[in-house]
Order: structure tokens, then C-alpha cells, then sequence
């Protein structure tokens, strides 16, 4: 019983370097979100995607790229990671084409940018 | 400006002392307000779903109320594995989607 499933769970990184961040779920679900969180903030939406072939940009995007050309899977890539993209990333899945009732979250990604 | 504030930021019980958590927010078009729990290193779990004032779901010692202003999350004799963040977050359409905004989160410690 899987669900979403995060790759690497921790990650350090150059200033500069680019890397991506693997997000699978096995229950089918349209939609797929990707999230940071930072101390004292709450969590905030980097992408997301309602479906195969459709992402759409959130509320901090700059700076990641994602895509989705398959239900399963949704990478977000940081091309040239900056000190600022310090932080715990959350990738999430709903069923329906938007955020439906549950959202299921993985078990975060700690990236440290020096 | 759409925002969700939850209080106190941390909040320490002894066990069996029972307490409750804040949430208000101001959205405008609010679509749902939810309550995650989130273990240190892992991600949140979801508790509950509340769509309109007036509305109340319970899970053993949790109990989760909704006005229009603001939740509040019950706790009845918490025992120390309720110790966790409590995060709340609440769903509007904006820009085209079903968003989520959510608190920075209550950090609770139930000690024996």
C-alpha cells in the first residue's frame, strides 16, 4: 500500500547545481500537487496537475519546472537551486481533475542548497 | 488579502488536560476547511473536512467545529501520541483551481 512515494527523502546541494525530486502514487489520482514547507510558514503550492499533460503553476513557482506525462508520476525539477530553496518539499495527490476531499501527502523531501 | 491563522503557535498539555486550537482565516467563496495532523519527518494526515458554520466531526479524543470565522479543534484528554503539529487548512477557487491555503500550524506536546 504504497500512495505517494517521494524520492530522495534528503538531498544537499551546490548553489547553481539543478536536480529532480521523483513523486509516484499508485491510486490513480488526476490531481498532483507539489508543496514547500518552511519554518513558521504554512505549507504553499509550487505546481500542480490535473491530469496527464496539464500543469499549472501555484502560488511560488519560480524557480521549478515540473511536467506529467503519465498519471503516476509527477517530477519537480529546481533548475539552478538557490539558498532560498532550503526547505521540505511535500508532493501530494486527489482523487478528481482538482483538489478533491483528501489529499494524500508523501513523506517529504529535505533539500539543504549551501 | 486571503489568510489562515492558527493559534497558539505551540501549546504544551499535561495528560488528560483538555485544550483547543484555533483556526480562523478570512477567504473569500470558502469551499472547505481541513484539519491535518503532521508527525516530525513525515507528511500530514488528514483528520477532517467541515463545509459549513454550524458543522462538527469527531475522531476518538478530536473534535473539529467550524463558524464562519474560524474553527476549533477539540482535544478531550489528550494522552502523549496525540503530541504532533496540527495543521488547518481551507479550500477557495481562485485563479482558475480549487486552492489550499493553510496555516503555519499548532505544535502540540501532551507529556505524562
Amino acid at each position: 500500500n504504497a500512495g505517494v512515494t517521494q524520492t530522495p527523502k534528503f538531498q544537499v546541494l551546490k548553489t547553481g547545481q539543478s536536480m529532480t525530486l521523483q513523486c509516484a502514487q499508485d491510486m490513480n489520482h488526476e490531481y498532483m500537487s507539489w508543496y514547500r514547507q518552511d519554518p513558521g510558514m504554512g505549507l504553499r503550492l509550487i505546481h500542480y496537475s490535473v491530469g496527464a499533460g496539464i500543469t499549472d503553476q501555484g502560488e511560488v513557482p519560480n524557480g521549478y519546472n515540473v511536467s506529467r506525462s503519465t498519471t503516476e508520476d509527477f517530477p519537480l525539477r529546481l533548475l539552478s537551486a538557490a539558498p532560498s530553496q532550503t526547505s521540505v518539499y511535500f508532493c501530494a495527490s486527489a482523487p478528481g481533475g482538482q483538489a478533491g476531499n483528501t489529499i494524500y501527502f508523501g513523506e517529504g523531501s529535505w533539500l539543504t542548497v549551501v | 488579502e486571503d489568510q489562515v491563522t492558527q493559534s497558539p503557535e505551540a501549546l504544551r498539555l499535561q495528560e488528560g488536560e483538555s485544550s483547543s486550537l484555533n483556526c480562523s482565516y478570512t477567504v473569500s467563496g470558502l469551499r472547505g476547511l481541513f484539519w491535518y495532523r503532521q508527525d516530525p519527518g513525515k507528511g500530514p494526515e488528514f483528520l477532517f473536512t467541515l463545509y459549513s458554520a454550524g458543522e462538527e466531526k469527531e475522531k476518538e479524543r478530536l473534535k473539529a467545529t467550524l463558524t464562519k470565522k474560524e474553527s476549533f479543534l477539540h482535544i478531550t484528554a489528550p494522552k502523549p501520541e496525540d503530541s504532533a503539529t496540527y495543521l488547518c487548512a481551507v479550500r477557495m477557487f481562485s485563479g482558475g483551481y480549487n486552492k489550499l491555503i493553510f496555516g503555519a500550524g499548532t505544535r502540540l506536546a501532551v507529556h505524562p
